[in-house]
């Protein structure tokens, strides 16, 4: 079984309409991110979380909300969707590492949405 | 703010070796990273380095030089299987997260 996913795979939906996706992870790990991948803009971060009560803003966090449910569960919305919204979104966890060991991401499958 | 540079796209030839660079702007720095992902999946970690020098593991070797800012991904004996794209990160934000560059497509051709 997977370590880290996300449901769904793809999604298509409306401009207005409010949609979540979901991750969760086996690693147990503490950390865990949302980014959104556009073509030749690389990986952004949205959001990240490094406990259950700890929720941080990213680079480009407008338009989206996010909630720890519990350590294995973080989840992304979007409120109103819109166009521009449309991308490959990628959850991630990390345990952390350290200076010295640095940080290792594991990511999930990823969801394509598709906002029209 | 941060900000990362590498080529858009690299093309080689199958047992060739390629490097690609990245050189970064950060305003605090904790570290390079490569990941690799083929089209469709997801990103998987392949090297981390803190420290000047290189890091070398099986065919794939990563170089940093902080004076310079900048690093390189080797990767040698080039299979097809290595068709896919790099990107390297900085961690920032005292080590919490990685900011990522926008990627370079490798093609490995026959």
């Amino acid at each position: 079984d997977a370590d880290v996913t996300q449901t769904p795979r793809n999604r298509i939906t409306k401009t207005g309409k409010r949609i979540m996706l979901e991750c969760s992870q086996t690693k147990g790990h503490d950390r865990m991110y949302w980014y959104r991948q556009d073509p030749g803009l690389g990986l952004r971060l949205i959001y990240y979380s490094f406990d259950v009560k700890d929720i941080n803003k990213g680079e480009i966090s407008d338009g989206y909300s996010v909630s720890r449910q519990a350590q294995a569960k973080f989840s992304l919305s979007l409120e109103s969707a819109i166009p521009n919204q449309t991308a490959l979104y990628f959850c991630a966890t990390s345990d952390g590492g350290g200076l010295a060991g640095g940080e290792t991401q594991y990511f999930g499958p990823g969801t394509r949405l598709l906002v029209l | 703010g941060q900000s990362l540079e590498q080529p858009s796209e690299v093309t080689a030839v199958e047992g060739a070796i390629v490097q690609i660079n990245c050189t970064y702007q950060t305003s605090g720095f904790y570290g390079l990273s490569w990941y690799q992902q083929h089209d469709g999946g997801a990103p998987t970690f392949l090297s981390y380095n803190a420290l000047d020098g290189l890091e070398e593991t099986g065919r794939f070797s990563s170089f940093l030089s902080r004076s310079d800012s900048y690093g390189y991904l080797l990767l040698q004996e080039l299979q097809m299987k290595d068709s896919a794209s790099y990107f390297c990160a900085v961690g920032t934000g005292g080590g919490n997260k990685l900011t990522f560059g926008t990627g370079t497509q490798l093609k490995v051709e026959l």
